[in-house]
């Protein structure tokens, strides 16, 4: 099975800040990766998919970069609604998740 | 406008059997393979079983192979989860998970809000 890790677990921000979450996988999964974000009592959104695709409706500030095994899930400016927690998946075997990364106010 | 609304969840005791539902609307069902994904209270999420858009192929974590079966009613744009034996740690959130294919891809593009059950004595 592929393992996925993401990091930090938690991080601190303030709005405006360029926020970079990161995620590894534990064998090649080519750019077979999504990104969602999930805020409390809500259902996972899909925001990116192959890595940097952006999901239809997904505001600009919001981009994905990486191959193989090294993803990096960026925010460039974050904004209020961007509070939540964070979700790496590859898909190119089954489907496996991030622990996910909590993003909070600092 | 799509809408997956998941039911069936509850309080059940250990060694016991649920079966959830998921209603669609708003898209073509048998166009998409579906999924149920779930999340334990407070954790991160676990796919557990998906089901091809004609029905004709299911696939399952191994966490719940033999214990679980997916399927759906093309005819009335459901989807269900039998849950038999459950244990203590299936409890968590289920969501029902729209796949963006019909032979199942793994990626989720669309999710229900979930419906909670709680294995305990």
């Amino acid at each position: 099975d592929i393992q996925m890790t993401q990091s930090p677990s938690t991080l601190s921000a303030s709005v405006g800040d360029r926020v970079t979450i990161t995620c590894r996988a534990s064998q090649n999964v080519d750019t077979w990766l999504a990104w969602y974000q999930q805020k409390p009592g809500k259902a996972p959104t899909l925001l990116i998919y192959k890595a940097s695709s952006l999901e239809s409706g997904v505001p600009s500030r919001f981009s994905g970069s990486g191959s193989g095994t090294e993803f990096t899930l960026t925010i460039s400016s974050l904004q209020p609604a961007d509070f939540a927690t964070y979700y790496c998946q590859q898909y190119r075997s089954s489907g496996t998740f991030g622990q996910g990364t909590k993003v909070e106010i600092k | 406008e799509m809408q997956l609304v998941e039911s069936g969840g509850g309080v059940v005791q250990p060694g016991r059997s649920l079966r959830l539902s998921c209603a669609a609307s708003g898209f073509t069902f048998d166009d998409y393979a579906m999924h149920w994904v779930r999340q334990p209270p407070g954790k991160g999420l676990e796919w557990v079983s998906l089901i091809s858009g004609d029905g004709g192929s299911t696939y399952y974590a191994d966490s719940v192979k033999g214990r679980f079966t997916i399927s759906r009613d093309n005819s009335k744009n459901s989807l269900y989860l039998q849950m038999n034996s459950l244990r203590t740690e299936d409890t968590a959130l289920y969501y029902c998970a729209k796949d963006w294919r019909v032979g199942g891809s793994y990626l989720f593009d669309y999710w229900g809000l979930g419906t909670l059950v709680t294995v305990s004595s």
